[in-house]
């Protein structure tokens, strides 16, 4: 089956850095996603990854690796306004996103 | 109205009641999608609409029915629903569906409640 797998919630502190980090066995791969969930609101892109390595945007940044079947999503800079659920998604090989079941990440002061 | 638009956003019904969601999208998109979101569990999809024809339907119990009347707008109706399907119901839009980058854009959900 498919499946992918990150941690159910994690916890900073503001100013800190955070990795959260998202593992997947899936039929073919065609990219990776990450969005940005805040309670009571929509899903929001946050990036995408098709090949290996690092791609950096401001203070998110996330990485690939296709042969490990892993990705991370590093946020620098913690705000407050970082506290939000962050899902990682795979595209599988007829182009279907398989989710995972997100992340809640907790900013303390 | 821009990006994607959900109605009503928040739903409580008796499981004997019939009732609609709606979805809009101004993206000019042509794929639509209906996801369930429960707590603590992955995205799980529900049904896909590609040039408005039905393309996936992950064995969704009947009591829920989609329909597409054109690219921009997507309905779920509602009826005889039970308990267990209480969650937040999102709707997504993306250019296409099935083929390649496939970023898709999220309207905010309908909280539904089944008593």
């Amino acid at each position: 089956g498919q499946n992918i797998d990150q941690p159910t919630e994690m916890t900073a502190t503001e100013g800190a850095i955070v990795q959260i980090n998202c593992t997947y066995q899936t039929s073919g791969f065609n990219g990776l996603f990450w969005y940005q969930q805040h309670a009571g609101e929509a899903p929001t892109f946050l990036s995408y990854n098709v090949l290996d390595g690092l791609e950096e945007k401001g203070r998110f940044s996330s990485f690939l690796s296709r042969s490990k079947g892993y990705s991370y999503l590093l946020l620098k800079e913690l705000q407050m306004k970082d506290s939000a659920s962050y899902l990682c998604a795979v595209l599988d090989s007829n182009y279907q996103l398989i989710w995972g079941a997100g992340t809640k990440l907790i900013i303390k002061p | 109205e821009t990006g994607v638009t959900q109605t009503p956003r928040h739903l409580v019904m008796g499981m004997t009641n019939k009732k609609s969601l709606k979805c809009e999208q101004h993206l000019g998109h042509n794929a639509m999608y209906w996801y369930k979101q429960s707590a603590k569990k992955p995205l799980e999809l529900m049904f896909v609409y590609n040039f408005k024809e039905q393309t996936e339907n992950n064995s969704v119990p009947s009591r829920f029915s989609p329909e597409c009347p054109n690219s921009s707008h997507l309905f779920l109706h509602l009826h005889t629903l039970q308990p267990e399907d209480s969650a937040l119901y999102l709707c997504a839009s993306s250019q296409e569906s099935g083929t390649g980058y496939n970023e898709q854009f999220f309207g905010p959900g309908t909280r539904l409640t089944v008593l």
